[in-house]
């Protein structure tokens, strides 16, 4: 079966700007997760949905926002883009976060300049 | 809340030695861990997971990882290690039967392989 897709691979921004990243999930699974990968930070969590509901958020600032479609497709947005905003953006699907069945996909590469 | 520690940031060794990433993880709740790998400009890979039952869990390409309660451990081992094994290992813990739950991770150990 197919796995987690991001799209696009690659982005490259300007400071101010603002940016949506998209994650198309596993056939069937429900749960979206949304992370940030940095050097200096690591890997931190941001926000996951399930049938189109936040369930739960990290400690990001309100900048950053997602949602959730009904074919449980996924988008995270970032507005006023900072360049330590310049990340690794993953996503991972599940049929529900809490059964530990985490896919991730490639991720999308985002650089502010 | 949940944390991980993986106590090297940089583990290298050479070709057909063994190896022992360690991880280290705190909660005041039951958790589950896993191990993931990650290779330059991709994403995560899981390699291996501890959900429940035995402690000892195994990866299809010779990994294995215990699960300590007492040492609160789930240290990720390889008795012979290949080239193709350098990468970067991720050790997670995640809350079970937590709606939303998210995995938290460690900062992440560097494994390089020479020959």
């Amino acid at each position: 079966k197919a796995g987690v897709t991001q799209t696009p691979r690659y982005l490259i921004k300007t400071r101010g700007q603002q940016v949506t990243l998209s994650c198309s999930p596993i056939s069937g699974h429900r749960s979206v997760s949304w992370y940030q990968q940095t050097p200096g930070q690591g890997l931190q969590f941001l926000f996951e949905y399930f049938s189109e509901t936040q369930r739960n958020k990290g400690n990001f600032p309100g900048r950053f926002s997602g949602r959730q479609f009904s074919n449980s497709r996924s988008e995270m947005n970032v507005s006023t883009l900072e360049l330590g905003d310049s990340a690794l953006y993953l996503c991972a699907s599940s049929l529900a976060a809490e059964d530990g069945g985490y896919t991730f996909g490639s991720g999308t590469r985002l650089t502010v300049v | 809340a949940q944390s991980v520690t993986q106590l090297d940031s940089q583990v290298p060794v050479f070709e057909e030695a063994p190896v022992e990433l360690r991880c280290n993880y705190s909660s005041s709740v039951s958790v589950y861990l896993f191990w993931y790998v990650q290779y330059p400009n991709q994403g995560l890979q899981l390699l291996l997971k501890y959900l429940s039952g035995s402690t000892l869990v195994e990866s299809i390409n010779g990994f294995e990882a215990e699960f300590n309660k007492s040492q609160t451990s789930f240290h990720l081992r390889k008795p012979s290690v290949h080239i193709s094994d350098t990468a970067e290992y991720f050790c997670a813990v995640s809350a079970p039967h937590q709606a939303g739950t998210a995995l938290i991770f460690g900062k992440g150990t560097t494994l390089s392989v020479s020959s």
